[in-house]
């Protein structure tokens, strides 16, 4: 079945630092997802990609979707305290005809102030 | 902001016995999902709901569970005879749409953590 493959598992950074985070998938994605999900939290939405090498900016964030639209990653500029958390990303799961979402294991990131 | 409602936080259950975990999407939604998160792992898609009935399921979800929207407002997950495998935490998500491309926002409630004993 369809996989989409998220690495690091883990990332220990101290604050100030970048992070970044990469996901594959086995096959063309639609679109891409990415979650955040606090310690005790759930996953909250942060942003979809949708076109070939799209570039997307939220503040320190930054998404990119790879050309074949089988690879994304996230870099975190200059790491803060609050970005701890695990984040997914998360790709058009079966038939993907109701929306339902595929995620990858995560990348949990902890910030050391 | 409105936001997506689970009740209980927290169910502890024996094992073999029926547990009903409910969730109130957000009101303009129409499409609603269950996901399950065992400890430190992946969220993993159960089922997905869409016009009062089941859209897409996974291998998870097996005759053990079953979904219903009994009226206009909750959505509710039932595992019938609960197995130690089970314990985990059950995220409920509601999108407005499925959308052009085939994926919209995912709004995920705060969780049921179930136990089975």
């Amino acid at each position: 079945g369809q996989q989409v493959m998220q690495i690091p598992q883990y990332q220990h950074v101290q604050e100030g630092e970048d992070f970044t985070t990469y996901c594959n998938s086995s096959t063309t994605l639609s679109n891409i997802q990415w979650y955040k999900q606090r310690p005790g939290g759930h996953p909250v939405f942060l942003i979809q990609l949708v076109k070939s090498g799209e570039v997307k900016k939220q503040k320190r964030l930054t998404f990119q979707f790879g050309e074949a639209k089988k690879n994304s990653s996230l870099h975190i500029t200059a790491t803060q305290t609050t970005d701890v958390g695990t984040y997914f990303c998360a790709g058009p799961g079966y038939g993907g005809s109701q929306g339902n979402l595929i995620f990858g294991k995560g990348t949990k990131l902890s910030v050391k102030p | 902001e409105p936001e997506v409602t689970q009740t209980p936080s927290h169910q502890v259950t024996q094992m073999g016995q029926e547990v009903i975990l409910r969730c109130v999407p957000i009101s303009n939604h129409l499409y609603f999902y269950w996901y399950r998160q065992i400890l430190g792992q992946k969220v993993e898609f159960l089922v997905s709901f869409y016009n009062n009935e089941i859209s897409e399921k996974s291998e998870i979800f097996d005759d053990q569970f079953s979904v219903e929207r009994p009226d206009g407002s909750n959505f509710t997950l039932k595992i019938r005879s609960t197995k130690l495998e089970d314990s985990a935490m059950y995220f409920c998500a509601s999108s407005y749409s499925r959308g052009a491309s085939g994926n919209q926002p995912q709004h995920f409630g705060d969780g049921t953590r179930l136990s089975i004993l």
